[in-house]
Parts: structure tokens; C-alpha cells; sequence
């Protein structure tokens, strides 16, 4: 079993949709969350942050994390066709130094 | 958030040569600095983690010959691919982690390499 899991999709709605990516891990010692959003032939960007259990929100994204089910989402409202992106979750412990990724979720936002 | 400089964006290369690749913090220190692979549609894939004055740490069937990975400072990683061949070719990404625990991992802008 992956450490993550995601959905790769690809994802595709009309513009102005929310949009819901997730996230399931297996490793309950996982206390830090991250969403990233990477366009093609550049370095993922870091667009949330989370510790722990508990929603995050920033501007039309918002963050949420379950650890009681080891689920995490993010969620984009109003989607814009500039949200057109491969997002990746991450994850780590508060031990060791390794991060963990998901495969990443390919979404394409339609005019 | 904190900034990590990249470069080259992109190199061509003859097969045989070495390509250097830097990864600089430029507003943060980074005692450990990540090194991915990239294929087209797929995800990141760790190669090695470098800490700054100490030989880094390779993951399982990365050749640490043709890897070449040197952490002289705080801000400062290089990647150096070595007699570079075809299959080397791929996207590289780096990635310096900061925050009072280390918790957030900052990336670069990616290295597209080219081997012919």
C-alpha cells in the first residue's frame, strides 16, 4: 500500500465550478499537510499548509484535514481557467525528514 | 514564501557530457536540501536528500556515481549529472525545506535536461 494515495484523474469542469481534490494516507504519524499546484515544465508551488486536524482557508482555496479518516481535501471555488494545474498533496511526520507526495491530480478548468 | 533559485531552466547536451544544476535558497537557510525526478505526466520521484556538509543520502537505484550531489552551504545544493547519457533525460526538481520544524518544502523551478 502507497503511503498516499490521489486520484490522477484527469479533472475537468466549467469555469466557476468548485472543485474538490483529496488526498488518503495510511501513515496515522502524518501531522503536516501541504497542497501544491504545478504547471507543466515548472517546480511546484506550495498554495496551503495545514498542522494537523482542522480547515485552513485562503482566498478561493480552502484546505481541510481528517485524521481521524486520514483523508485530506482541498477545495477550489470559482474555479478559473488559470487554475488549470496538476495539484499534489504532501505529507510528513514530525519525525524524520522525508516527504511524502501524491501522484497528483490533473485538473483543466474550461472557459 | 520562501524563494529556491533554480538553474538552468533547461540544457541540451552530446551524450558523454556533465550537466551542473544549482539550487540556491536565496531568502532562507536550508540545512537539507531535497533532489526529485520528474517524468512527463507522472510524479515527483526523490532521488537523494542532501544535508549542507555531509554526502547525501541516495534513495534505492540511484547511481550516486552519476548523481553527483554537493551541499557546500547553507544555501547552495548542486546536482551534477555525470557522462550523461539519453535516459537521463527528464525534468529535475529541486527543493529546500524551511519553517521553525522544517515543516514546509519549497521547490525550484525545474531543470528540463536533454541528452542527445
Amino acid at each position: 500500500q502507497k503511503e498516499v494515495e490521489q486520484d490522477p484523474g484527469p479533472l475537468s469542469v466549467p469555469e466557476g465550478a468548485i472543485v474538490s481534490l483529496n488526498c488518503t494516507y495510511s501513515n496515522s504519524a502524518f501531522q503536516y499537510f501541504m497542497w501544491y499546484r504545478q504547471y507543466s515544465r515548472k517546480g511546484p508551488e506550495l498554495l496551503m499548509y495545514t498542522y494537523s486536524s482542522g480547515n485552513k482557508e485562503d482566498g478561493r482555496f480552502t484546505a481541510q484535514v481528517d485524521k481521524s479518516s486520514k483523508y485530506i481535501s482541498l477545495f477550489i471555488r470559482d474555479s478559473q481557467p488559470s487554475d488549470s494545474a496538476t495539484y499534489l498533496c504532501a505529507m510528513r511526520s514530525n519525525t524524520g525528514n522525508q516527504f511524502y507526495f501524491g501522484t497528483g491530480t490533473s485538473l483543466t478548468v474550461i472557459p | 514564501g520562501a524563494v529556491v533559485s533554480q538553474h538552468p531552466s533547461w540544457v541540451i547536451c552530446k551524450s558523454g557530457t556533465s550537466v551542473k544544476i544549482e539550487c540556491r535558497s536565496l531568502d532562507f537557510q536550508a540545512t537539507t536540501m531535497f533532489w526529485y525526478r520528474q517524468f512527463p505526466k507522472q510524479s515527483l520521484m526523490l532521488m537523494a536528500t542532501s544535508n549542507e556538509g555531509s554526502k547525501a543520502t541516495y534513495e534505492q537505484g540511484v547511481e550516486k556515481d552519476k548523481f553527483l550531489i554537493n551541499h557546500a552551504s547553507l544555501t547552495l545544493s548542486t546536482l551534477t549529472v555525470t557522462s550523461a547519457h539519453p535516459e537521463d533525460s527528464s525534468f529535475y526538481i529541486c527543493s529546500a525545506e524551511t519553517g521553525l520544524t522544517n515543516e514546509k518544502l519549497f521547490f525550484g523551478s525545474g531543470t528540463q535536461l536533454s541528452v542527445l
